[in-house]
C-alpha cells in the first residue's frame, strides 16, 4: 500500500497563477484533510471532507477551494496564488470507522513557493 | 474553543539523557490525544495515542505519554534519547463531540546532541 500520496512534491508559482494540489489514499478512509504548515504555527486545517460528497471549511480556508473527487482523491486548488500562501501543504486521511478515535495518516507534503 | 499548547518550541538534550516534551490542552469535554513525529522533509507519523483506559500510553521508538485529566496534560517522555530522535514533535487533540477535526500544537523541535 502506498498510503497517502501527494503531487507535486515541489512547486514554484508567480503571484496570480493558479494550481491544483492532488492527494490520493488507498486505505479506504472516509475522511480526508488539507493542512498547511508554517514555521512557528504548527499545522492549520484548511479544508476537510468527512465523507465522499461533503467538504467543510477549517481554520484557514480563504484563498483555497477543494474537491472530493471520489473516496480516494481530495484536491486543493489555489485560484490566484499569493505570497502568503507560500507554505508546506499536507494531505491526510483517517478512519474507515469515521469516528473521533480514528488516526490520521499523512502524505509527504508539497512545498509551495509563491513569488 | 479548543486549543493545544506545546510549552517548549525547542528542546536540546544530550544523547542517552531523558527527555520530556510538554503538551496541555483546553477542553471541557472528552478528548482523544495524539503525538506525531516529523522527521526533516517528511510527513507526520503517529507516535502514540490515548483513546481511553490506562492513562500511560506506550508508543513506537521507546516513547510513552501520560494522560492527566486534572492537569489537562499529555506529556511525552523517553528515558534515553538517540541521535535519530532529532525531529519535530506535534501534540494533537480530537474532541469527542466534533468527530473529524484535529487540533495541533505548534510543535517542539527536539535536537539530540552527541
Amino acid at each position: 500500500n502506498a498510503g497517502v500520496t501527494q503531487t507535486p512534491k515541489f512547486q514554484v508559482l508567480k503571484t496570480g497563477q493558479s494550481m491544483t494540489l492532488q492527494c490520493a489514499q488507498d486505505m479506504n478512509h472516509n475522511s480526508m484533510y488539507w493542512y498547511r504548515q508554517d514555521p512557528g504555527m504548527g499545522l492549520r486545517l484548511i479544508y476537510y471532507s468527512a465523507s465522499e460528497g461533503t467538504t467543510d471549511k477549517g481554520e484557514v480556508p480563504n484563498g483555497y477551494n477543494v474537491s472530493r473527487l471520489n473516496k480516494r482523491e481530495f484536491s486543493l486548488r489555489l485560484e490566484s496564488a499569493a505570497p502568503s500562501q507560500t507554505s508546506v501543504y499536507f494531505c491526510a486521511s483517517s478512519g474507515s470507522a469515521g469516528g473521533p478515535t480514528d488516526t490520521q495518516y499523512f502524505g509527504p507534503g508539497t512545498r509551495l513557493t509563491v513569488l | 474553543a479548543q486549543s493545544v499548547t506545546q510549552l517548549d518550541s525547542q528542546v536540546p538534550v544530550f544523547e542517552e539523557a531523558p527527555v520530556e516534551l510538554r503538551c496541555n490542552y483546553s477542553s471541557s469535554v472528552s478528548v482523544y490525544l495524539f503525538w506525531y513525529v516529523q522527521y526533516p522533509n517528511q510527513g507526520l507519523q503517529l507516535l502514540l495515542k490515548y483513546l481511553s483506559g490506562s492513562t500511560l500510553v506506550k508508543g513506537i521508538n521507546g516513547f510513552e505519554a501520560e494522560f492527566n485529566k486534572s492537569q489537562t496534560s499529555f506529556h511525552l517522555r523517553k528515558p534515553s534519547v538517540h541521535i535519530s530522535d532529532t525531529a519535530e514533535y506535534f501534540c494533537a487533540v480530537r474532541i469527542s463531540n466534533t468527530g473529524n477535526q484535529f487540533y495541533f500544537g505548534t510543535g517542539t523541535s527536539l535536537t539530540v546532541i552527541p
